[in-house]
């Protein structure tokens, strides 16, 4: 069964430095990899995915992940961070596009300004 | 376009009380989800129908849940009877095919 792992509950960074939200992933065959975004009292919204092809994948609002296939990893990153950036991400994982999908148990993320 | 409703935004039950969700996907989207998100946990799949029909349910507590999709549309997600730890926010979302899931905002229930 496909899972993922976000180690860190909690990631602070300065406004306009760079950051990096990490994900780590178990899945039998070719993973199909995700990262959502979510405010307070609010719906997941998409960022973006992986399927297949180049492992830089860039998303919505500047956020960008690698694919590392070696250390089955998915980090999210943003060259500059913004206090807007604030919220609770989520990593998942599915054997397919949109099947079954397992979702990490997120990251806090707060940008200070 | 219009997002993914949901109703209501809270509900407090007492256990052992009946509560329904209900959840309009957006226009034209085939597949609708439903998750259970505990506090500090990722969402978790309960159910995934596809029109009218029920793709996944291996995560469902069909002792005391269940959902329908009636008419391939809206969707109503039930729980009969409830449990202290049945306390979450529930979210629906839809999608096209092989597109990404929009999500609704969710009902936050709390079982006292």
């Amino acid at each position: 069964a496909q899972s993922v792992a976000q180690p860190e509950d909690q990631v602070n960074v300065a406004e306009g430095n760079p950051l990096t939200v990490k994900c780590t992933y178990s899945v039998s065959g070719n993973p199909y990899l995700f990262w959502y975004v979510q405010y307070p009292n609010r719906g997941l919204q998409f960022l973006l995915k992986y399927i297949t092809g180049d492992n830089l994948v860039k998303g919505s609002y500047g956020f960008e992940a690698e694919f590392n296939k070696s250390q089955t990893s998915f980090h999210l990153k943003k060259p500059s961070a913004l206090v807007s950036d604030s919220a609770l991400y989520f990593c998942a994982v599915g054997p397919n596009n949109n099947n079954d999908m397992r979702f990490g148990a997120g990251t806090r993320l707060t940008v200070k300004p | 376009e219009a997002g993914v409703a949901q109703s209501p935004r809270y509900k407090i039950i007492e256990k052992r009380q009946s509560v329904a969700f209900w959840c309009n996907p957006i226009s034209g989207h085939a597949t609708l989800y439903w998750y259970q998100q505990i506090l500090g946990q990722g969402p978790k799949l309960l159910i995934q129908f596809q029109n009218n029909g029920v793709v996944d349910d291996s995560q469902l507590p069909k002792d005391r849940f269940s959902a329908e999709r009636l008419k391939g549309v809206d969707s109503t997600l039930k729980i009969q009877p409830a449990k202290l730890e049945d306390s979450a926010v529930y979210l629906c979302a839809s999608s096209l095919d092989n597109q990404p899931q929009h999500f609704g905002d969710g009902t936050r229930l709390s079982i006292l």
